[in-house]
């Protein structure tokens, strides 16, 4: 049970911004929200981590709603190596990852 | 720094044949990880360690066993290989549980 929810697929344009959503409804107050990507026929890599503030490193941007039932991973330019599965998940002290499903990102050139 | 890795990368084996998945980090991490992933689908996790001598199951340790001797290593030994293991097996590793976690390339096992 990932205890996220996510879109199974969304489809961006080559160079425009990409909001991928992702609901965490039962979050508690110390989990954590982690992001992972897969390329493919590759190992999960990650992309970026939040407790409650909004984040960013030189990869993405990780905004999470106030009341933190949902956070939304930013990529600002996508481009085809953006191409890729994302995994939203929610972590509890230091329980291991659990992957659900994830978002298939299609990026068009 | 190598990070994770893994070996083989492709193994092909027959049912009833016993097999071990090595994975290696050279990143002093303390917590170490397997998982599994079938075609389309999530990675499900197999077993973990969070230090040398301690391993505990996870989602789908059946079929499976470990051991964490060093910090370093974190071998998967399959017995009895059934066609149900025919998966993408990958090694992860972290400084902490909550921490980025580092995984490998991979290892592709095909059971006949």
């Amino acid at each position: 049970d990932a205890k996220t929810t996510q879109p199974n697929s969304m489809e961006s344009n080559e160079e425009e911004p990409v909001h991928l959503p992702c609901n965490h409804s039962t979050i508690s107050g110390t989990d954590y929200i982690h992001w992972y990507r897969q390329l493919p026929s590759q190992g999960p890599e990650y992309v970026i981590h939040g407790l409650t503030s909004n984040v960013n490193n030189r990869m993405a941007s990780l905004a999470i709603a106030e009341d933190r039932k949902s956070s939304t991973l930013i990529l600002h330019r996508a481009t085809l190596r953006d191409a890729a599965v994302y995994y939203c998940i929610r972590i509890r002290g230091n329980t291991p990852l659990v992957f659900g499903k994830g978002t298939r990102l299609s990026v068009i050139a | 720094n190598a990070g994770v890795t893994q070996t083989p990368k492709f193994r092909i084996l027959k049912i009833g044949q016993s097999m071990t998945l090595q994975c290696t980090q050279d990143m002093n991490h303390n917590y170490m990880y397997w998982y599994r992933q079938d075609p389309g689908m999530g990675l499900k996790l197999i077993y973990y360690s969070v230090g040398a001598g301690i391993t505990d199951k996870g989602e789908v340790p059946n079929g499976y066993n470990v051991s964490r001797s060093t910090t370093e290593d974190f071998p998967l030994r399959l017995e009895l290989a059934a066609p149900s293991q025919t998966s993408v097996y990958f090694c992860a590793s972290s400084y902490e549980g909550n921490n980025e976690q580092f995984f490998g390339p991979g290892t592709r096992l095909t059971v006949l």
